[in-house]
């Protein structure tokens, strides 16, 4: 069954720091992507970055890079240079192409909480 | 700002109550999703439309029901609310249908939500 672990429940960082948050995924389907979204406390979900299972490259999108490693079903978030902005909670999330429920939901993993130290 | 707007951003209600939640998609999509956001649960998906046809269900409860109405506006109805109702719902939206190999790459774009309170 398709499934996201993010085993970090809350991170620190340095401001201007980099930080990567972990993401993992379980799928039986070979198509699938991987997104990745931002709660700050307002509360709003704010897409980031998309990766796809059959992409060759690992995405990037400014300050977010994402370190795909398709053997190990991780898509861990780097975030460069991280702003006091940046504080907020991160999810990963996976939609499969043929997924056994036939929808187009996205999974999401429990999120990691970032906080930016100035 | 995502392009999909959600009303109202709080609702306050008791038990036994009903409420409508409202969204509008960003401009040129189709699809419209929403989500329960709970503590003990998490991000929870609960039922899709696209261009006006209910495309998928999830864990959405029978007191619960949506539609998207022609001008691709979608509405959330929770009915006979329990205290355990009280949650952030999520609206999202995408160009696509979510069928087939593309919905891999159709990205959903979240509303601000409706923080709903049952008392």
């Amino acid at each position: 069954a398709q499934k996201i672990t993010q085993t970090q429940p809350g991170m620190f960082v340095q401001e201007k720091e980099a930080v990567t948050l972990d993401c993992t995924y379980d799928t039986s389907d070979p198509s699938y992507g991987l997104f990745w979204y931002k709660q700050p406390s307002s509360g709003e979900m704010i897409f980031l970055i998309y990766q796809g299972s059959y992409d060759q490259q690992n995405a990037t999108e400014g300050r977010y890079s994402l370190n795909f490693q398709k053997a190990r079903k991780s898509a861990n978030l780097v975030i460069s240079a991280s702003q006091l902005g940046d504080s907020a909670m991160y999810f990963c999330a996976m939609r499969e192409a043929h997924g056994s429920s036939n929808t187009g939901k996205l999974i999401f993993g429990q999120g990691t909480t970032l906080q930016v130290k100035p | 700002d995502s392009g999909v707007t959600q009303t109202p951003k709080h609702l306050i209600t008791a038990t036994g109550q009903r409420v409508t939640l409202r969204c509008s998609p960003r401009s040129g999509d189709l699809s419209v999703y929403w989500y329960q956001q709970s503590l003990d649960q998490g991000l929870q998906f609960l039922i899709q439309y696209y261009n006006g046809e209910e495309r998928a269900k999830g864990n959405i409860l029978e007191r619960f029901s949506a539609q998207q109405f022609p001008d691709l506006h979608s509405e959330l109805n929770l009915s006979s609310l329990e205290l355990g109702d009280s949650a952030l719902y999520f609206c999202a939206s995408s160009v696509g249908s979510g069928a087939g190999a593309a919905r891999v790459t159709d990205t959903q774009y979240f509303g601000p939500g409706t923080r709903l309170t049952v008392l």
